[in-house]
């Protein structure tokens, strides 16, 4: 079965506090990719991050960071120094290579950021 | 680059009338999908077509609903009769897949929040 968990439903911290968004995924694909999307309170949904299964290498961009961990099958997100402005809702997805088109989504993490 | 484009960007609308959302992938793009998100069911996916064609569309609801690609431009999402049930944010994205089979990232435009009432 092909499957995102994305087991905290709501977090909330203290601005420039660090936090960590965990993503646990399911396939029996040898190729498959992740992704970390951003749904603001405006409600649209960004694009952050694309990482494929042969790519084990952490990615940081600015205060983000991703750890993907193929033995563990997860895909943590960290966002350091949180700000008000990362406040939103954020989604895990999966597309395994063998299963056709469809983003496999997690149900999202809500992360209230507050000053 | 403009994005995806999405409109209306909110529909109110009384239970039994027709729908219809419309979708602007971005340019060069050649695969656009159609995403219900709700409450109850999170983000999925309802139809994907890759150059026009549709390939997938096994997360169509019912007969209700409906979706065209005429062009690579312009594709529409329609629902009739439409029911309270069918409330919802209407989601499309476009991604630049050289394939049917499509990794590539997929851009989502702003949605179209619809109410049935």
């Amino acid at each position: 079965a092909q499957k995102v968990t994305q087991a905290q439903t709501e977090i909330s911290v203290v601005e420039k506090e660090d936090v960590t968004l965990d993503c646990v995924y399911e396939t029996r694909d040898t190729t498959y990719y992740l992704f970390w999307y951003k749904q603001p309170p405006s409600g649209e949904l960004v694009f952050l991050i694309r990482r494929n299964s042969f790519d084990e290498q952490n990615e940081i961009s600015g205060r983000y960071s991703w750890n993907f961990q193929k033995s563990t099958s997860s895909f943590n997100f960290t966002i350091t120094a949180s700000q008000v402005v990362d406040s939103a809702v954020y989604f895990c997805a999966l597309n395994p290579d063998q299963a056709g088109t469809a983003l496999i989504f997690g149900k999202g993490t809500t992360l209230s950021v507050s000053s | 680059d403009a994005g995806v484009i999405q409109s209306p960007r909110h529909e109110v609308t009384e239970m039994g009338q027709e729908v219809t959302l419309r979708c602007k992938p971005i340019s060069g793009h050649n695969s656009l999908f159609w995403y219900r998100q709700t409450m109850m069911r999170g983000l999925e996916l309802l139809i994907y077509f890759n150059n026009n064609v549709p390939i997938d569309d096994s997360g169509m609801p019912e007969d209700r609903f409906s979706a065209k690609m005429p062009n690579a431009s312009f594709s529409t999402l329609k629902i009739q009769p439409s029911e309270p049930r069918d409330s919802a944010v209407y989601f499309c994205a476009s991604s630049s897949g050289t394939g049917v089979i499509v990794t590539d990232t997929q851009y989502f435009g702003p949605g179209t929040r619809l109410t049935v009432l």
